[in-house]
């Protein structure tokens, strides 16, 4: 079974440059959910998404915006890059179910110069 | 906001030690789960533990929730190099999927 697809692995981009991530959940799953991980606030609920609808939102501003397909794979866009943008971006997935697990992809490091 | 307050924040140890890692919080979580990362990957998930005062064993791993879903530890048994790595734990809420981490604990075992 394969699992959580991120793509592309790496990222270098310049402030006020957007972006645009893709994750591809397991098979089946309807759930996909993004996080930011930093060294120094760790990893952080950025948003999920089910059956093309966004269920649940943290505490990021607007400029992060995310957006998932009938076949369940999501994507998640940043505008207006800021250097604190600067983080690994990962994906989980799952079946959207209370207390599934989640299982991530190995995420995108985004670089900000 | 739940919080969730893991400790240790870094551990090294010797091949063979036990070691707890605990995850604390003043939050009822309906289910925790444990997770390991490695450089450069994503979080693996370990377990999933739903009921207050539930025991499970993954080897030489031992996970168990409190009695009130607010706390959670992980205790390995006589470590080996290969437990090297990143434990995160993250509780969900009772209702809805986004997970709030602890802020991790990094093991490192030297043989």
């Amino acid at each position: 079974k394969a699992g959580v697809t991120q793509t592309p692995r790496y990222l270098i981009k310049t402030r006020g440059q957007q972006v645009t991530l893709s994750c591809s959940p397991i098979s089946g799953h309807r759930s996909v959910s993004w996080y930011q991980q930093t060294p120094g606030q760790g990893l952080q609920f950025l948003f999920e998404y089910f059956s093309e609808t966004q269920r649940n939102k943290g505490n990021f501003p607007g400029r992060f915006s995310g957006r998932q397909f009938s076949n369940s794979r999501s994507e998640m866009n940043v505008s207006t890059l800021e250097l604190g943008d600067s983080a690994l971006y990962l994906c989980a997935s799952s079946t959207g179910l209370q207390n599934q697990p989640q299982h991530f992809g190995d995420g995108t490091r985004l670089s900000i110069l | 906001t739940q919080l969730l307050e893991q400790s240790p924040q870094f551990l090294s140890i010797q091949e063979g030690e036990n070691l707890t890692v605990y995850c604390n919080s003043s939050s009822v979580f309906s289910s925790l789960q444990w997770y390991r990362q490695e450089p450069g990957e994503g979080p693996v998930l370990l377990v999933t533990v739903v009921t207050g005062g539930e025991v499970k064993k993954l080897k030489r791993l031992t996970f168990q929730f409190g009695d009130a879903r607010k706390d959670s530890s992980l205790h390995i048994t006589a470590a080996q190099p290969g437990d090297t790595g990143l434990y995160l734990c993250a509780g969900a809420p009772n209702a809805g999927n986004m997970l709030t981490f602890g802020g991790g604990t990094r093991l490192m075992v030297k043989p």
